[in-house]
């Protein structure tokens, strides 16, 4: 079964660069029409995606920090690392990477379970 | 501000029929398709509608999406009190090149 995985620090520091990885199991990133996705959810706030990498490396980026954001795939480790510069307290939230697959329309089918990210110096 | 445009709450009692907007534009929701999540307190989203008015596996049937021009619904019947939950829409926009959401929408069951 498809699971995703999201880890890295819990505490960063303004002007900081944050750096997450999603690691997961159960499908390739090689594999035709498969995408994973980061999403994330300040507390008590709606979700925001983030940014998007497919199986033949097409990133796709939110316009509003796509100058911070940084999207990379290991495909033989099966993990997939965010990277979001210039951290700042607004940036607190709950970061989550899915699965998606735009072949089909799946949307995002499977999702981690979250890790929450706090910015404060 | 959400690029989707969804009523921040609704409500009703057991057993009722509930329905949840999501209004969009020519470049998200009249060209592409919709995507509904459920969030239940604490927990992370889960799928519950794709490609407008599909369910996964496991979705019960009282849920069930549909989309017209620029908006989109989701229609809940016979309303349950585990439903109580955020829901979110979700489409690619042309313009954007990406992923939007809405706002969600908090249900509550009276």
């Amino acid at each position: 079964q498809i699971t995703l995985k999201e880890s890295g620090p819990t505490l960063v520091k303004p002007t900081q660069t944050l750096t997450l990885t999603c690691t997961f199991s159960g499908f390739s990133l090689s594999t035709s029409g498969v995408g994973v996705g980061w999403i994330r959810q300040p507390p008590g706030k709606a979700l925001e995606w983030l940014a998007l990498i497919y199986w033949d490396d097409d990133k796709r980026y939110s316009p509003s920090l796509k100058s911070r954001l940084t999207i990379t795939k290991d495909t033989s480790k099966n993990q997939v690392v965010l990277t979001m510069t210039n951290m700042d307290p607004v940036d607190t939230a709950t970061y989550s990477c899915a699965h998606r697959r735009d072949d089909i329309l799946t949307g995002f089918d499977y999702w981690g379970q979250g890790t929450l990210v706090t910015v404060s110096s | 501000q959400s690029v989707l445009t969804q009523p921040p709450s609704a409500s009703g009692t057991p057993g009722q029929r509930v329905t949840i907007s999501c209004s969009g534009s020519s470049s998200n929701i009249r060209s592409n398709t919709v995507n509904w999540y459920q969030q239940l307190p604490g927990t992370a989203p889960k799928l519950l509608i794709y490609t407008n008015n599909q369910r996964p596996s496991g979705v019960p049937d009282r849920f069930s999406g549909s989309k017209s021009g620029t908006s989109a619904s989701l229609a809940i019947s016979g309303l349950q009190s585990e439903d109580e939950a955020d829901y979110y829409c979700e489409a690619w926009d042309d313009s954007l090149n990406g992923v939007v959401f809405g706002g969600g929408t908090k249900l509550t069951v009276l």
